[in-house]
């Protein structure tokens, strides 16, 4: 389909190993969104793409998440040295600036052990 | 800082009952605010929005007015059915913030034939 694409769709690993979550979004849309939803809780905001450059990254709770997006298109989230605190499931979204129209792949469920 | 505070679910309706969700932000200036709803086994989708004040936003037979006096965006609808359970966000976002969204915790619908 069309839709925001984000792999893998589960993730298990263990405290302290690296993760890299992917996200693919809609084709065209400028904007691109990392929130993260730890269970029976909202989506919190990570960060804020507006083509390759983070616009916004004022929600990454500290320096062990870091997201690129090279090209404008794909983007990828990287945690490091992960926690078990990490849990949660990583929502990614897409779409035009100030419309407020997000559109939202299903999510990578992250499990740290 | 904005906020959204939503009313505690779950909340579990017959077929045909009215729905009211409540849902009341805390925001400097003029947000824009949203309802998103996500269905099992689905990725977050908008449901309707409203912009400025007295604005009624309104799909699939879903409901909410923006009332800035009491600053609340409650959902509601006059007949659920059971395809209408799911989890539902309110949200807001600030046009300076490129549609970065702030949401609620969720409140979680079923609805029993």
């Amino acid at each position: 389909g069309a839709g925001v694409s984000q792999t893998p769709s589960n993730k298990v690993t263990e405290k302290g190993k690296y993760v890299e979550l992917r996200c693919d979004p809609i084709s065209g849309h400028t904007a691109l969104y990392w929130y993260r939803q730890s269970l029976g809780q909202g989506p919190e905001f990570l960060i804020y793409f507006q083509g390759t450059g983070a616009a916004d990254d004022s929600g990454l709770p500290n320096d062990r998440f870091f997201a690129v997006r090279p090209e404008g298109s794909v983007s990828t989230l990287k945690i490091q040295r992960t926690e078990r605190g990490d849990s949660a499931v990583y929502l990614c979204a897409s779409g035009t600036p100030n419309t407020g129209e997000l559109f939202f792949g299903e999510g990578s469920r992250l499990t740290v052990l | 800082g904005n906020s959204v505070t939503q009313m505690e679910g779950p909340v579990t309706l017959s077929e045909e009952a009215f729905l009211t969700i409540n849902c009341t932000y805390t925001a400097t200036g003029y947000p824009s605010l949203f309802w998103y709803v996500q269905y099992p086994g689905e990725g977050l989708q908008l449901l309707l929005k409203a912009t400025k004040a007295d604005d009624k936003g309104s799909n699939k037979g879903f409901e909410a007015t923006y009332r800035k006096e009491t600053t609340s965006f409650h959902l509601e609808k006059g007949s659920v059915q059971v395809s209408d359970s799911a989890v539902y966000f309110c949200a807001l976002s600030k046009e300076t913030s490129g549609s970065r969204l702030t949401f609620g915790e969720g409140t979680q619908l079923t609805v029993n034939p």
